[in-house]
């Protein structure tokens, strides 16, 4: 089975730093996407970014960019220029497909406060 | 454009009372639809997952059911609550079968049973 480990409950940065949260990930299979969701105090989940295991290219997305490391099976999601908008809930997924379904396997989370 | 709704969005049930949470999504057809619940402090744990009409597949044994009686709509179910079903449950939507398709979540529900 699919398990998906952030090792740090809660991380807290000064506005404008650069945070880099942790995520690694365990699975048998070879093509899989992986996925950071972001959920603010309105608990509304908003996709981040997204990796497919097969690009060695990391993903960016503006101020957020990955490092992808798929032999170490590591994912860590980097935010540059930290804004206090960016204070909440990180999560990291893993997804499968099966039986048709896209199915998502989440961390336990990561909660980011960015401070003024 | 599309949307989901979810309903209620804060509830408060007695233990062993049913339980019903209503999922419609808007703007699309034949979606992937999903329930996660989110535990205190917890990541989201997928429920139930239905790829068309009538086709429901549980990813966990638990005190839950569910239902797709149309297209766009998701129900979760119980006939007697208990206290670990507290909760904050989300419900999600998709279309076909990439890896590439994002699944769009909604606002959730949170449920206390007391």
């Amino acid at each position: 089975a699919q398990t998906v480990t952030q090792s740090q409950p809660e991380m807290s940065v000064q506005e404008a730093e650069t945070v880099t949260l942790s995520c690694t990930y365990d699975t048998s299979e070879s093509n899989y996407y992986l996925f950071w969701y972001k959920q603010p105090p309105s608990r509304q989940m908003i996709l981040v970014i997204r990796q497919e295991a097969y690009k060695q290219q990391n993903a960016t997305e503006n101020r957020f960019s990955v490092n992808f490391q798929k032999a170490a099976k590591s994912f860590s999601l980097k935010i540059s220029d930290s804004q206090l908008g960016d204070t909440a809930m990180y999560f990291c997924a893993f997804m499968k497909i099966f039986q048709g379904a896209q199915k998502l396997v989440f961390g336990q989370g990561t909660r980011l406060t960015i401070n003024p | 454009s599309q949307t989901i709704h979810q309903w209620p969005a804060t509830l408060v049930q007695p233990v062993g009372s049913p339980l019903s949470l209503e999922c419609t999504v808007e703007g699309t057809s034949n979606p992937n639809l999903y329930w996660y619940r989110q535990a205190a402090g917890r990541g989201l744990q997928l429920l139930f997952y239905s790829v068309g009409i009538g086709q429901i597949s549980s990813e966990v044994p638990q005190n839950l059911s569910a239902s797709r009686p149309q297209d766009r709509q998701f129900i979760l179910s119980s006939k007697k609550l208990l206290l670990s079903d507290s909760g904050f449950y989300l419900c999600a939507w998709s279309v076909g079968t990439s890896f590439n398709n994002e699944q769009f979540f909604g606002p959730g529900t949170r449920l206390t049973v007391l």
